[in-house]
C-alpha cells in the first residue's frame, strides 16, 4: 500500500546508454513531480504535471523527457546519460497545485542513478 | 532573486530542545514547509505555516514571521531517531506556486 513508488531504487548503468525510471502514486493527487537530489542535498526540481499536463518544466537538457500516461503515472527517460546525470531522483505528488496546504508533497523512495 | 538560508549544521544533546531556523527572499508568499530526510532516504512532510504564528504537531513545532521572511522549527525531547536534514521549503507567488527549497540542515543528536 505504498503511497507513491518508484522503480528502479537504484540504477547503475554506462555513458551514453538511454534508461527510464517509473513512478506511480496511489493517493488519487492531481500532482506529479520530479526532483534531482545531488550530493550537496539540494532538491531541485526539474518537472511538474498537473492532471497529465506538464506545468513546470525547469531548464535541464533535453535528454531528459517525462512522461505521463494517466494522472497516477509520470515517468522519466534519460537519452544519451552523461557522468553528472549521476543523483538521486525523486518522484512526489500533491493532492493539487494551489498555493494551499493541498500542495503538501508526498515523496518516493528516490533512485540512485550511478552513471559509469 | 529568490533564495532560501539555512544553517549547514547543527548538533545538539539528546532530551535537549533545538531551534533550527530559516530565512527566505521570495517572490511572494504561499506558505511555508519543513520537511524531514534522513539519510539515503525521501523528504517527510513535518508542517505546513501560511499565517504568522506557532503550529504546534507533538513534539515539533513550526513557526512563521511573513513580514521578517522568517521561520523557524522548534524540536523537543530530542531523540536519536531526530539525526536528520530538515529542509525548508517556501511557495511563491508565480503562476505554477512552484516550491522554492533551502538546501537543508544536518541535525546531529549527541547521546
Amino acid at each position: 500500500d505504498t503511497a507513491v513508488s518508484q522503480t528502479p531504487k537504484y540504477l547503475v548503468t554506462q555513458m551514453g546508454n538511454d534508461k527510464s525510471i517509473k513512478c506511480e502514486q496511489n493517493l488519487g493527487h492531481d500532482t506529479m513531480y520530479w526532483y534531482k537530489q545531488d550530493s550537496k542535498k539540494f532538491l531541485k526540481i526539474m518537472f511538474s504535471y498537473n492532471n497529465k499536463e506538464l506545468i513546470i518544466n525547469e531548464t535541464v537538457p533535453n535528454r531528459f523527457s517525462p512522461k505521463s500516461p494517466d494522472k497516477a503515472h509520470l515517468n522519466l527517460h534519460i537519452n544519451s546519460l552523461e557522468l553528472g546525470d549521476s543523483a538521486v531522483y525523486f518522484c512526489a505528488s500533491s493532492q493539487e497545485i494551489s498555493g494551499g496546504a493541498g500542495d503538501t508533497q508526498y515523496f518516493g523512495p528516490g533512485t540512485r542513478l550511478t552513471v559509469l | 532573486g529568490q533564495n532560501i538560508d539555512q544553517p549547514t549544521e547543527m548538533t545538539a544533546t539528546e532530551g535537549a530542545i533545538v531551534q533550527i531556523n530559516c530565512t527566505y527572499q521570495t517572490s511572494g508568499f504561499n506558505g511555508l514547509f519543513w520537511y524531514q530526510q534522513h539519510a539515503g532516504e525521501a523528504p517527510t512532510f513535518l508542517s505546513y505555516n501560511v499565517l504568522d504564528g506557532l503550529e504546534e504537531k507533538g513534539r515539533f513545532s513550526s513557526f512563521l514571521s511573513r513580514s521578517k521572511g522568517y521561520s523557524y522549527l522548534l524540536l523537543k525531547e530530542l531523540q536519536m531517531k531526530d539525526s536528520a536534514s530538515y529542509l525548508c521549503a517556501v511557495r511563491g507567488a508565480d503562476s505554477n506556486y512552484q516550491l522554492i527549497w533551502g538546501a537543508g540542515t544536518k541535525l546531529i543528536i549527541k547521546p
